[in-house]
């Protein structure tokens, strides 16, 4: 029931850049800035990007982020094995007056 | 730092009311500047934000359409802490349940601590 789409998995070699996509509407990423979070199973999720495009205090310059229209994608560049991971992403919805979310892409380092 | 304690049963009888308290350290519940809100994750629903509740000169509520009818979100200034309860339940409100902090500056808003989490099953 999630209302932002994500590809299920993406997959890369260490030192790869990967980039995962986050599709949704003019009532959420198209109006209201985007957020990425990153969950390792049996945790709870931890914010890794907000505001579209910044980093908090502690997450590696090598994720990057960017909302082209009413899309986002985060970029993970010198993939490493720590980074294998669930990762989401996040809106505030006008339309629904709530926050939504995005369906979770699983990266897996090969 | 931070930290979001949560507590309550994990198991929840069909009919009955779900309830979980979350305590907040490193912060106030009445920061005029951040919400304090409930969120789950199932197989089913992955990741669905349920509400929050925020102080500015007087206590407001945003509750998500799904749950609107069933759900409760309390503010407690004397503990520092808040709480959920969502009546009514079913087998389908069993899910991982995290309590959380919204933050908000000018133009962006964000989702930025979450408690540890809580599995709460609805079975007889």
């Amino acid at each position: 029931q999630s209302v932002l789409t994500q590809p299920p998995s993406v997959s890369g070699t260490p030192g790869q850049r990967v980039t995962i996509s986050c599709s949704g509407g003019s009532s959420n990423i198209g109006f209201q800035t985007v957020s990425w979070f990153r969950q390792v199973p049996g945790t709870a999720p931890q914010l890794l990007i907000f505001n579209t495009r910044q980093r908090p205090s502690g997450v590696p310059a090598r994720f990057s982020a960017s909302k082209p229209g009413t899309s986002a994608s985060l970029a993970i560049s010198g993939l490493q094995s720590e980074d294998e991971a669930i990762y989401f992403c996040g809106a505030w919805d006008g339309a629904l007056g709530g926050y939504v979310f995005g369906t979770g892409t699983k990266v897996t380092v090969l | 730092q931070i930290q979001l304690q949560q507590s309550g049963p994990g198991l929840v009888k069909p009919s009955q009311t779900l309830s979980l308290t979350c305590a907040i350290s490193g912060d106030s519940v009445s920061n005029n500047n951040v919400d304090w809100g409930w969120i789950r994750q199932s197989p089913s629903r992955g990741l669905e934000w349920l509400g929050r509740t925020y102080y500015t000169s007087e206590w407001y509520y945003d509750y998500a359409v799904s749950v609107e009818s069933r759900i409760t979100i309390n503010p407690d200034t004397s503990k520092n802490q808040f709480s959920l309860q969502l009546t009514s339940v079913t087998p389908d409100d069993t899910a991982v349940y995290y309590c959380v902090r919204g933050s908000r500056r000018g133009a962006w808003y964000t989702i930025d601590f979450w408690g540890q989490g809580a599995l709460v099953t609805v079975s007889s």
